[in-house]
């Protein structure tokens, strides 16, 4: 079967650097997103890996590795506003959208 | 402003009833999505339109239905059939398969 897996919750502070991890495992693969979603709103996208490396927009970064099946995405100088969860999907090889449960990141001042 | 718009933002739902979510866009996109979102739960895709007059069931479509009479178009109705319908839900466009999809603000339904 295919599998997202994302940690449930993870706390940080104002200020710090937080690592939120995304392995996957599908059929195929044609690119990897992350999503920013605050409680009852609309995701909203933040980056799209298909090459292995980073990627670098602002405060946040994501990397993937396909060999390893993993990607994460990096967010520094962390501000309250960050306080959301974070969904990782992967495209399989039908160019379907598998999506992990998401990340529930709590910031504390 | 181009973009999506859905709506009730709210809605309650009688048991035996059918209820109908709208999601209306002026993007000019072909694809259209409906995602289910429960807590703890990844996005479950119920139905999706590439085209006009064409639409594909998803891995939940049971208990819904849909129609794509108008590119901009693409209502879900839930049926009396879906017997767990409380959820978020959201409708999303596409410019094409691998590009990033864009979201409505969301429907949440409940039973009363």
């Amino acid at each position: 079967g295919q599998n997202i897996d994302q940690p449930t919750e993870m706390t940080a502070t104002e200020g710090a650097i937080v690592q939120i991890n995304c392995t996957y495992q599908t059929s195929g693969f044609n690119g990897l997103f992350w999503y920013q979603q605050h409680a009852g709103e609309a995701p909203t996208f933040l980056s799209y890996n298909v090459l292995d490396g980073l990627e670098e927009k602002g405060r946040f970064s994501s990397f993937l590795s396909r060999s390893k099946g993993y990607s994460y995405l990096l967010l520094k100088e962390l501000q309250m506003k960050d306080s959301a969860s974070y969904l990782c999907a992967v495209l399989d090889s039908n160019y379907q959208l598998i999506w992990g449960a998401g990340t529930k990141l709590i910031i504390k001042p | 402003d181009g973009g999506i718009t859905q709506s009730p933002k709210y809605l309650f739902r009688k048991e035996g009833q059918n209820v109908t979510l709208s999601c209306e866009q002026n993007l000019n996109h072909d694809a259209m999505y409906w995602y289910r979102q429960d807590p703890g739960q990844g996005l479950r895709l119920i139905y999706y339109s590439q085209i006009v007059n064409d639409f594909q069931k998803g891995d939940i479509a049971e208990g819904y239905s849909v129609s794509r009479e108008k590119k901009e178009s693409f209502p879900l109705t839930v049926t009396s059939a879906q017997k767990n319908p409380t959820a978020f839900y959201l409708c999303a466009t596409q410019t094409a398969e691998n590009e990033k999809l864009f979201f409505g603000s969301g429907t949440q339904l409940s039973v009363l």
